[in-house]
């Protein structure tokens, strides 16, 4: 089956420290992208990338730092330099930079204490 | 800048009512598109309209996209409990300095299903 799987789906870890959240996709999509999601909120654009070894920022790229190696994997990196780290983490692809259809993958809930 | 405002945030129906929620941008679309995010889960796209006035059913679901292309609707007829979560709507930005593009994404209404 192809899709998006991020892992884990669940994360813990103490102010202070950097944490790596995963995502791969095997649908053979040149985009990828990274959403926050805050409870009650809309998605925010964090970091997109169009294609391998190109990425750019989004909307609140600030704390954050992505990479794009292979096409399949788009992993982000939350520092310790975001302020406000908890939150639900999307990973998306498309076929083409954002004028398709945007897949999902199940998310990444990451809690910071 | 430029924004979609998506109303209400919230609405409570009864199952069988209808729903209805409405997307404004502050400039004209290229298009728009619609997902559903279940509780719990994670955004799946619905649906994708880009021609001026397009209108779209699929099943108990209308997509609507206004003849300026600066709003859209999605109404769902006689609700059910599968239909509960929230809706988004999320439309192309034009970025001024360069060609690419970004989709920005309205705040979501929640359809919740009174018991």
């Amino acid at each position: 089956d192809g899709g998006i799987t991020q892992s884990p789906k669940y994360l813990f870890r103490k102010e202070g420290q950097n944490v790596t959240l995963s995502c791969e996709q095997n649908l053979n999509h040149d985009a990828m992208y990274w959403y926050r999601q805050d409870p009650g909120q809309g998605l925010r654009l964090i970091y997109y990338s169009q294609i391998v070894n190109d990425f750019q920022k989004g909307d609140i790229a600030e704390g954050y730092s992505v990479s794009r190696e292979k096409k399949e994997s788009f992993p982000l990196t939350v520092t310790s330099a975001q302020k406000n780290p908890t939150a639900f983490y999307l990973c998306a692809s498309s076929i083409a930079l954002w004028i398709y259809e945007q897949y999902f993958g199940p998310g990444t809930r990451l809690t910071v204490t | 800048g430029q924004q979609v405002m998506q109303i209400p945030q919230y609405q409570h129906v009864q199952e069988g009512e209808d729903f209805t929620t409405y997307c404004n941008s502050s400039t004209t679309l290229s298009n728009i598109q619609w997902y559903k995010q279940r509780p719990g889960g994670h955004p799946v796209f619905l649906i994708q309209l880009v021609k001026s006035g397009e209108v779209k059913k699929q099943k108990r679901l209308t997509f609507q996209f206004g003849e300026a292309k600066k709003n859209s609707s999605l109404h769902i007829t006689a609700t059910q409990t599968t239909d509960v979560g929230t809706y988004f709507c999320a439309g192309p930005k034009t970025r001024t300095m360069d060609s690419n593009y970004q989709l920005i994404w309205g705040a979501g209404t929640k359809l919740i299903i009174k018991p």
